[in-house]
């Protein structure tokens, strides 16, 4: 299995400050790299796929980067709605695995 | 827009089967996507169960293969899943999702149901 770690675990910002997420995958998966925000009690919502391609009506204040095994989400003026917890998760082969998950926290 | 909502048993007891299925609307279950299962226990993280394209292959997670069983039924525009022998860390929200593609290389889960909470417990 392909094993998904993301850094850091949990981290505290303030609205309007820029966020960075990181995920290392165990080995190469290209741009097979897809991110999910989940809020508490609601199922997670498509981001980001193909590592940088933005999901239809997802704000442009997202965006991802990276290829190979080392990728990058980033928010760029963090909106009180996105608090939430982000999870990483390669599509490069099955068993599709996720990363343990971010959560963005207000400071 | 398509649509998934899980339905099925919201307790299960120990050493049984876990029966979900997931209803497809505002699209087909026959069309060209993985329609896959994953759950989510107590606090932690996502687990990718499976998942079945509409001609009834399949491929599941390793860790629960031997109890695990995914089945389309095209005619209800329904797919299921099946987990026996259920145990305490079976409980989880479990939740159904379609896989689509972009250009029939890069998958991703663009379409999820909005859970359901099965607890194991006798």
């Amino acid at each position: 299995d392909i094993q998904m770690t993301q850094s850091p675990s949990s981290l505290s910002a303030s609205v309007g400050d820029r966020v960075t997420i990181t995920c290392r995958a165990s080995q190469s998966i290209t741009s097979y790299l897809n991110w999910y925000q989940q809020k508490p009690g609601k199922a997670p919502k498509l981001l980001i796929y193909v590592a940088s391609s933005l999901q239809s009506g997802v704000p442009s204040r997202f965006s991802g980067s990276g290829s190979g095994t080392d990728f990058t989400l980033t928010i760029s003026s963090l909106q009180p709605e996105d608090f939430a917890t982000y999870y990483c998760q390669q599509s490069y082969s099955t068993p599709r695995t996720f990363g343990q998950g971010t959560k963005v926290e207000i400071k | 827009q398509v649509q998934l909502q899980e339905s099925g048993p919201g307790l299960v007891k120990p050493s049984e089967t876990l029966s979900l299925t997931c209803t497809v609307s505002g699209g087909s279950v026959s069309s060209s996507s993985y329609w896959s299962w994953l759950r989510q226990p107590p606090g932690k993280g996502l687990e990718w169960i499976g998942y079945i394209y509409y001609s009834g292959s399949t491929n599941y997670n390793p860790s629960l293969k031997s109890r695990v069983t995914i089945s389309v039924d095209t005619s209800k525009n329904q797919f299921s899943l099946k987990l026996s022998s259920v145990t305490a860390a079976d409980t989880a929200v479990y939740y159904c999702a379609r896989e689509g593609s972009y250009g029939s290389y890069y998958y991703f889960m663009d379409v999820w149901g909005k859970g359901t909470t099965v607890t194991v417990s006798s």
